[in-house]
């Protein structure tokens, strides 16, 4: 069985670029994350879906950043318009469910935005 | 805004030696969990504790004090590949997954 996959591993944008990048969960899994992970700000949560409801859109990363969740088995974070100060790794995790469970992680999208 | 405080920010151990690592958060939690993540590699989940519910898995052990605002995760018996950054992370609310990670602890374990 596959773990959580990214793609792509690494981006270049060019400020005011929209980038899209994408994740798939693991197989039957009911909730996917999204998460920003930086040096300085550490790791924060941009969206939590369960069963592709969103269930929580990180507040603060509303106006550029969005997730969508079409089906069970892919999710995209689009981020509109890139800006240099959202360069960092990019996480996805999915977990069979939020309480008493595991997250599985992929292993990032590393994302430089110029 | 609700803060989680990690300490220490990093610890050396030797080989066999225990550790212990700890989170201070400023508001009522709902569960902590703890995460590891090795250099260059995927984070992991490592336990998950409801409040004040004690977690163990193998030499793992989370326990939280309501009364301190503190959570601790104890390593007994540490190994080399326990190297890596322990990140802790607070939930808190009703609803929804409102989450805030600690800024981590760096541990070495040296033989």
């Amino acid at each position: 069985d596959a773990g959580v996959t990214q793609t792509p591993r690494h981006e270049v944008a060019e400020k005011g670029q929209t980038i899209i990048l994408k994740c798939e969960p693991v197989s039957g899994h009911n909730d996917l994350f999204w998460y920003r992970q930086t040096k300085i700000q550490g790791l924060e949560l941009l969206s939590y879906f369960r069963s592709k409801s969103l269930m929580e859109d990180g507040g603060a990363f509303k106006d550029r950043f969005k997730a969508e969740m079409l089906n069970s088995s892919f999710s995209t974070l689009k981020i509109q318009p890139t800006e240099p100060k959202d360069s960092a790794v990019y996480l996805c995790a999915s977990s069979p469910t939020k309480n008493q469970d595991t997250q599985y992680f992929g292993p990032g999208t590393r994302l430089l935005v110029l | 805004g609700q803060q989680v405080e990690q300490s220490p920010a990093s610890l050396v151990l030797q080989e066999g030696e225990n550790a212990e690592l700890q989170c201070t958060y400023s508001t009522t939690l709902n569960s902590m969990q703890w995460f590891y993540q090795r250099p260059g590699g995927r984070l992991v989940s490592l336990l998950y504790s409801p409040s004040w519910a004690e977690q163990r898995g193998g030499r793992l052990t989370s326990s939280a004090a309501s009364n301190e605002s503190r959570s601790s995760l104890h390593i007994s018996s540490s190994q080399i590949t326990d190297s890596g950054t322990y990140l802790c992370a607070m939930e808190r609310g009703t609803g929804g997954y409102k989450v805030v990670f600690g800024s981590g602890t760096r541990l070495l374990v040296s033989p």
